[in-house]
């Protein structure tokens, strides 16, 4: 089974700190795809990240870092200097290789970004 | 543009009342997903399909239907069985297959709101 945990609920900060957005997962499966999707006030999830389980390499795109850790089973999001577009609910997802491709996802931590 | 087109955005259902939600892609994937979402919940599976004319249940099947009769569409049925209804739903499609195929994100359309009338 597969379990994707997002312990923050709610996350308030104001203009320009940084903030993580903490994800940690449980799965049986070797091979397995982690995700990062975005859901504006409007409603739609917008796709953010995707990371492959055997590749743990950090990333940065722009403002956007993300931290891959195995041995912890987390997959961490973290947004340098925080902006006011930036409040939404943060989803993390984990995906196993094959069966359907199907998606578990967190519960979402809403991120509000405050002048 | 390509995208996924989901109709309406706002829907309101009667007592007793089956009510269909629609979602379009052309995109050219061949899977395709329905979630539901709560207030400060994740999104939970509802059906899926990998290729036309199959489909399987998620997690919360019970109360809903679809069809798969064309690559493009995937509507949802909510029927008088689902008791609690009141929910965002959204359509997700994506390209399947093994290795690289596997790893390709879900692409989400913008939801339909459902509300008891």
């Amino acid at each position: 089974a597969q379990k994707v945990t997002q312990a923050q609920t709610e996350i308030s900060v104001v203009e320009k700190e940084d903030v993580t957005l903490d994800c940690v997962y449980e799965t049986r499966d070797t091979t397995y795809y982690l995700f990062w999707y975005k859901q504006p006030p409007s409603g739609e999830l917008v796709f953010l990240i995707r990371r492959n389980s055997f590749d743990e390499q950090n990333e940065i795109s722009g403002r956007y870092s993300w931290n891959f850790q195995k041995s912890t089973s987390s997959f961490n999001f973290t947004i340098t200097a925080s902006q006011v577009v930036d409040s939404a609910v943060y989803f993390c997802a984990l995906r196993p290789a094959g069966g359907g491709n199907k998606l578990t996802f967190g519960t979402g931590t809403q991120l509000k970004v405050e002048l | 543009d390509g995208g996924i087109t989901q109709s309406p955005k706002y829907l309101f259902r009667k007592e007793g009342q089956n009510v269909t939600l629609s979602c379009e892609q052309n995109l050219n994937h061949d899977a395709m997903y329905w979630y539901r979402q709560d207030p400060g919940q994740g999104l939970r599976l509802i059906y899926y399909s990998q290729i036309v004319n199959d489909f399987q249940k998620g997690d919360i099947a019970e109360g809903y239907s679809v069809s798969r009769e064309k690559k493009e569409s995937f509507p949802l049925t909510v029927t008088s069985a689902q008791k609690n209804p009141t929910a965002f739903y959204l359509c997700a499609s994506t390209n399947t297959g093994t290795g690289v195929g596997s790893n390709q994100p879900q692409h989400f359309g913008d939801g339909t709101r459902l509300s008891i009338l």
